[in-house]
């Protein structure tokens, strides 16, 4: 069975800091990882995915994140935070041989000014 | 851009009564989903489609079925909706051909069971 953990339900960061959004999983085999964020009263926008390759992937809007096998983690990462990157986070896992995407709890990310 | 639509952003019905809700996808996606998104739960998978006429289970499908006639169609029925069903229903279509490829959503419908 694969799974995927989100350690904290909130980030609290000011506008212009760092912030990093924890992702843990466990799969069978090689992972695919993906990050996707959630604003207000709408669906899920994808940001970005790990394949294969670099363990550093850029995505959408600034972010980043960095996947590391020892650690099975797949933290999202943004060098300066916005407000307007307040929303909710969803981290997902799919094995090379499994059908479906699982998700994790989501981590809602307060950026303050 | 890819679109996925949804019937309804809103949706009140009353316990006992059958809910349909659907989604269109625009890009000619094979593969089509359902999830529910609750609180501290995060997104679980109801059910999934690959193909036209064809479904699988997810991970809750009790008390749910699936409808999928053309591609870019793909139904969730709530045959008796009991508020337990109460939730945010979003619908994802992706392309086949990997599973590495990310799934594109629509705005979600939420369902309020009376």
């Amino acid at each position: 069975a694969q799974s995927v953990a989100q350690p904290e339900d909130q980030v609290n960061v000011a506008e212009g800091n760092p912030l990093t959004v924890k992702c843990t999983y466990s799969v069978s085999g090689n992972p695919y990882l993906f990050w996707y964020v959630q604003y207000p009263n709408r669906g899920l926008q994808f940001l970005l995915k790990y394949i294969t390759g670099d363990n550093l992937v850029k995505g959408s809007y600034g972010f980043e994140a960095e996947f590391n096998k020892s650690q099975t983690s797949f933290h999202l990462k943004k060098p300066s935070a916005l407000v307007s990157d307040s929303a909710l986070y969803f981290c997902a896992v799919r094995g090379l041989t499994q059908s479906k995407l699982t998700f994790g709890t989501g981590t809602r990310l307060q950026v303050t000014l | 851009d890819v679109k996925v639509t949804q019937s309804s952003r809103y949706l009140v019905k009353r316990t006992g009564e059958k809910v349909f809700l659907e989604c269109v996808q625009d890009m000619d996606h094979e593969n089509m989903f359902w999830y529910r998104q609750d609180p501290g739960l995060g997104l679980r998978l109801i059910y999934f489609s690959y193909d036209v006429k064809m479904k699988e289970k997810g991970d809750i499908p009790e008390g749910y079925s699936v409808s999928r006639e053309k591609k870019e169609r793909f139904s969730l029925i709530l045959e008796s909706a009991s508020t337990n069903q109460t939730s945010m229903y979003l619908c994802a279509s992706g392309n086949s051909g990997g599973s590495y490829n990310e799934q594109f959503f629509g705005p979600g419908t939420r369902l309020t069971v009376l």
